[in-house]
């Protein structure tokens, strides 16, 4: 069945610095991947859409500029949190459809 | 905006049936999903349906849908300790550009 990776799996860094997250479709094309934020003992909230050759639609309340999603290739989306803070902290989830929906396995970002 | 509910908590024996329930408000929606998280993990796919399906049965996993009432419901039977995990609600409307609504999570809880 359809695949999604995510990379890496988790990390931890320091607050100010940023972070690049990758999403991708191991045996099928997506020309839309979405990314997802999990926070604990929540669910998941879209953050935004990520379109392959063309710009990234945000949900509301969803910084454009400090979430800054990538998707060049149709195999492939990235998420990087610029700047990041402790209240970034989070799962960052993404998925793509076929047309089910398939969900990579998620990354745990940890701010200190 | 659409909308998904779920109630937060189900705490079962060993050996019975599990019903989970779900409600949504989106008249458009094409594909509703049930996933399992368990601690720490990402999002596992368990089953789907399809908006134009009433029921659908996989092993010990029956999916019923009320699409008049706006109902969904996930029956485990002969539910196990390892089922214990939390359940996500999700559908997909056909307006929504592939992007999925999740419900709250039930949190399911298996006694031996």
């Amino acid at each position: 069945g359809a695949v999604v990776s995510q990379h890496p799996s988790w990390v931890i860094c320091k607050s100010g610095t940023s972070v690049k997250i990758e999403c991708r479709s191991l045996d099928f094309q997506a020309t839309t991947m979405f990314w997802y934020r999990q926070f604990p003992k929540q669910s998941l909230m879209l953050m935004a859409t990520s379109n392959e050759g063309s710009k990234a639609t945000y949900e509301q309340g969803v910084e454009k500029d400090k979430f800054l999603i990538n998707h060049a290739s149709l195999t492939l989306s990235t998420l990087t949190v610029t700047s990041a803070h402790p209240e970034d902290s989070s799962f960052y989830i993404c998925s793509a459809s076929t047309p089910i929906s398939v969900f990579g396995p998620g990354t745990r970002l940890t701010v200190l | 905006g659409e909308d998904v509910e779920q109630s937060l908590f189900l705490s079962v024996r060993e050996g019975d049936s599990s019903v989970i329930n779900c409600t949504y408000t989106d008249s458009s929606s094409t594909y509703l999903y049930w996933y399992k998280q368990e601690p720490g993990a990402g999002l596992q796919l368990l089953t789907y349906i399809f908006s134009n399906m009433d029921m659908k049965q996989d092993q010990r996993l029956t999916v019923l849908l009320n699409k008049k009432d706006k109902h969904l419901s996930l029956r485990i039977a002969d539910t196990q300790t390892g089922d214990s995990a939390i359940y996500f609600c999700a559908e997909k409307g056909d307006n929504q550009g592939g992007k999925l609504i999740f419900g709250q999570g039930t949190e399911l809880s298996v006694k031996p």
